[in-house]
Order: structure tokens, then C-alpha cells, then sequence
């Protein structure tokens, strides 16, 4: 068993709609990361958190330090949002740990 | 936000030779950069950490005298891939640690696709 899954793998959704993405875990973390990986490679952080809620424009990111899940969601979704989407987790050691990503498509 | 460039952003080459790949911090000193690998499909899998002037530390499995790191300064990170092979081909992504263990944000590079023929 991986140490932090996404769900799901692949998601298709049409413009507008609310998604959500979701991470969990099963080691001790100090902080969590949604990174965004556009078809070209290139990655963006969008998010770093070790507790609550973040906010940043349409996008979403929760996390319950007891249950070991955290959640991005995106609002009002356009295609530009198409990318994968990966959760990684800083372990006790500094180290990150990645999921596998959530590829998600999003159709006009 | 802080930007992390590499350099350069594809590359061919043929089997047998060294190719370079460059990592800058462009508006923050790194007290850390990274190095990962990424195959098809697959996660992000973590090479060697390296701080700067000093030795870098690679993952298991990795080796060393293949994936050269020199980390010379708290802005500029390379890795040199030498004696490329087929199975070297992958994207190559660094990543740049700003500030210290407690609290610290880490950027991603825009990553590197070797393509060794």
C-alpha cells in the first residue's frame, strides 16, 4: 500500500463544475503539498499546509491531521484547470513523499 | 513567487555521452535543492538532496557516479547525467528549499526531458 493515495486516478468533469480531489495518508507529516503538473511537466505549488483550510482563488485545500485526508477542491471549473494534480506529504525527516496524481480534464 | 529555472528544458542525446542539466533559485538563496526523476506515469521519485558546498545525498538505489550534483552556490544546482543510456531517458525536475527545517517553502523547476537515443 502506497503511503499516500489520491482518489480518484482520472476525472473528467464539464466546465463549471465544483470538483474535488482527495489525498490520504498513512505516516506522520509535518506539512502537506498540492502541486500542479500541466501537460508540459512543469509543476506549481499550490498549496502548503500543515492544518485547517487554505484559500487561494477558485481553489480549496482542507486537511484533518486525525483522519490523515486532506481535499482540493476547485470551483467553478474551466479547461485551463486540466492538469494533474499531486498530493505529497513531508515526512518527520524533511523528505516528500508524492501520490500518484489526479489526472484531471476538464471539457468546455 | 519564488522562481525556479532549469535549463535547458529538453534534450537529445546519443548514447554514451554526458549531458548536463542546470537548477537556479532566480530571486531567493536555496538553503537546499533537490533532484527527481519522473518516469511515465509515475510519481515523482526523489534522486539526491544536496546542500550547497557540501556533498549531496543520494536515495538508494541512485548512483552516485552516474548522476553527478554540484551544488556550488545557494542559487545554482547541476546534474550531470554521465554515460547517458536508453533507460536515462525521463524527466528530470529540481526543487529549491527556501528558508529552515521548521519552517521552509519548497519550489518546483519547470523540469527537464532527457531523451537519450
Amino acid at each position: 500500500k502506497n503511503e499516500v493515495e489520491q482518489s480518484p486516478q482520472n476525472l473528467t468533469a464539464q466546465e463549471g463544475e465544483f470538483i474535488t480531489i482527495n489525498c490520504s495518508y498513512s505516516v506522520g507529516i509535518s506539512a502537506l503539498h498540492w502541486l500542479q503538473q500541466h501537460p508540459g511537466g512543469g509543476i506549481v505549488s499550490l498549496f502548503m499546509l500543515s492544518s485547517g483550510k487554505k484559500k487561494h482563488g477558485r481553489l480549496i485545500a482542507t486537511i484533518n491531521i486525525q483522519e490523515k485526508h486532506s481535499s482540493l477542491h476547485i470551483t467553478a471549473s474551466h479547461p485551463r484547470d486540466s492538469a494533474v494534480y499531486i498530493c505529497a506529504v513531508r515526512g518527520s525527516q524533511g523528505n516528500l513523499i508524492f501520490g500518484k496524481g489526479t489526472k484531471l480534464s476538464v471539457k468546455p | 513567487g519564488a522562481v525556479v529555472s532549469q535549463h535547458p528544458s529538453w534534450v537529445i542525446c546519443k548514447s554514451g555521452t554526458s549531458v548536463k542539466i542546470e537548477c537556479r533559485s532566480l530571486d531567493f538563496q536555496a538553503t537546499t535543492m533537490f533532484w527527481y526523476r519522473q518516469f511515465p506515469k509515475q510519481s515523482l521519485m526523489l534522486m539526491a538532496t544536496s546542500n550547497e558546498g557540501s556533498k549531496a545525498t543520494y536515495e538508494q538505489g541512485v548512483e552516485k557516479d552516474k548522476f553527478l550534483i554540484n551544488h556550488a552556490s545557494l542559487t545554482l544546482s547541476t546534474l550531470t547525467v554521465t554515460s547517458a543510456h536508453p533507460e536515462d531517458s525521463s524527466f528530470y525536475i529540481c526543487s529549491a528549499r527556501r528558508g529552515h527545517r521548521s519552517s521552509y517553502e519548497q519550489y518546483f523547476g519547470p523540469g527537464t526531458r532527457l531523451t537519450v537515443t
